[in-house]
């Protein structure tokens, strides 16, 4: 399977805290996407990084890519109550196959 | 104005029952597809359309059958419902499925109930 597997499962932190979660993966990949799924929700696109990219900013996110460890890992800078979500990676093949793994919920605690 | 748009939200059925759910974007993208969420979170595609034609089909069993009768539209029939079948179901579209990749953009998820 080349899920990504989102690490840790759940993530309980202080409004204000920075938030990382990690991302494994177990084949080569074109590039990587994260998502954010609030509850009851659908999926919300994040971030997309590609495999020749190491680093990539938006807004508060940041995200890492190291395809020798087959790993990715998304920091969430100053977290607020509304980053309270579920994150999925998702490593594509290059054939739009995103294989999703169980996420990691988040929450911040006000 | 919805981007990409689900219906019915909610569908509570009998086994045995044969249910459609609907897709629509308005993105003007190429692409389309279907996703499974279990109860666990686990998301998995199950099918997806560049142009109307069908370009992944996953282990699914053939009781699934998606129907793309335009680039906006892309429809999933179920027939003979089960109970493993009970999860949602989201429909997604990205413009395109090059190599490079493309963000996809999420419906909001049709729960279905197969009592």
């Amino acid at each position: 399977s080349q899920q990504g597997e989102e690490d840790p499962q759940a993530l309980s932190i202080q409004e204000g805290e920075n938030a990382t979660m990690n991302c494994s993966y177990k084949t080569s990949i074109n590039n990587l996407q994260w998502y954010r799924q609030n509850s009851g929700r659908g999926l919300v696109h994040l971030i997309l990084i590609r495999s020749n990219e190491r680093e990539k900013h938006s807004g508060r996110l940041r995200v890492t890519l190291d395809t020798s460890k087959k790993s990715s890992s998304l920091l969430i800078t100053a977290s607020r109550a509304a980053d309270t979500a579920s994150y999925f990676c998702a490593p594509d093949q290059g054939a739009q196959k995103l294989v999703f793994g169980q996420g990691t919920r988040l929450t911040i605690n006000p | 104005d919805t981007a990409v748009s689900q219906t019915p939200k909610y569908l509570v059925t009998q086994m045995g029952n044969d249910k459609s759910i609907k897709c629509e974007q308005n993105l003007g993208h190429d692409t389309m597809y279907w996703y499974k969420q279990d109860s666990k979170k686990f998301l998995k595609i199950m099918f997806s359309y560049n142009n109307k034609e069908l370009i992944i089909n996953e282990t699914v069993p053939n009781r699934f059958s998606p129907k793309s009768p335009d680039k906006a539209h892309l429809n999933l029939h179920i027939n003979s419902l089960e109970l493993g079948d009970s999860a949602v179901y989201f429909c997604a579209s990205s413009q395109g499925w090059g190599p490079r990749g493309n963000e996809q953009f999420f419906g909001p998820g049709t729960r279905l109930t197969v009592l």
